[in-house]
């Protein structure tokens, strides 16, 4: 199967800083990575749809100032939370379209937490 | 707006049991997705279903799109505590390949 990586696991970090979160496909070509927030035992909340080369489509409700996102090449897409806050602290999970594929492959989640 | 309706939100059940786990829609979607998630991990893809009535059997999980494609249901036989975890179904359609989530079903089995 398409492996989907995604670092830091778990941070931690200072309220008023900012946390850059990556998710790379390993083996595979990504056109398009999705970026998703999930809250204990709930589902996963899709935030932004990102294409490699274009700007990010934000779902309504997501801030695009605050969750900035990049998707720089067909393997790599980056989540930057600016300026976080407690109420930012969630597990955001990352997920990957292969090239002419429709599944998905989810990273493995990172847990943030802000203090 | 496509939504999926998951349905039961929890279950806990003793090892050995049966169980159901249904997904309904209004929305027709292209194909259906089943993942488990264990806690700290991202989910992890299970099935995907296509084509309308489609069954599929993942050893003791038997999953079934229905014929209009709007529904779906994932059937656990002689549950175990491994089975553990949340399941969500995800449907896909539109542009972009975006899937729309369930609620998800936090499934127990005790030993």
């Amino acid at each position: 199967g398409a492996v989907v990586s995604q670092h830091p696991s778990r941070v931690i970090c200072k309220s008023g800083t900012s946390v850059k979160i990556e998710c790379r496909s390993l083996d595979f070509q990504a056109t398009t990575m999705f970026w998703y927030r999930q809250f204990p035992k709930q589902s996963l909340m899709l935030m932004a749809t990102s294409n490699e080369g274009s700007k990010a489509t934000y779902e309504q409700g997501v801030e695009k100032d605050k969750f900035l996102i990049n998707h720089a090449s067909l393997t790599l897409s980056t989540l930057t939370v600016t300026s976080a806050h407690p109420e930012d602290s969630s597990f955001y999970i990352c997920s990957a379209r292969r090239v002419m594929n429709t599944e998905a492959f989810f990273g493995q989640g990172t847990r943030l937490t802000v203090v | 707006t496509q939504l999926l309706e998951q349905s039961p939100q929890f279950l806990s059940i003793q090892e050995g049991e049966n169980l159901t786990v249904y997904c309904n829609s209004s929305s027709v979607f292209s194909s259906l997705q089943w993942y488990r998630q264990e806690p700290g991990e991202g989910p992890v893809l299970l099935v995907t279903v296509v084509t309308g009535g489609e069954v599929k059997k993942l050893k003791r999980l038997t999953f079934q799109f229905g014929d209009a494609r709007k529904d779906s249901s994932l059937h656990i036989t002689a549950a175990q505590p491994g089975d553990t975890g949340l399941y969500l179904c995800a449907g896909q359609g539109g542009s972009n390949y975006k899937l729309t989530f369930g609620k998800g079903t936090l499934l127990t089995v005790n030993p």
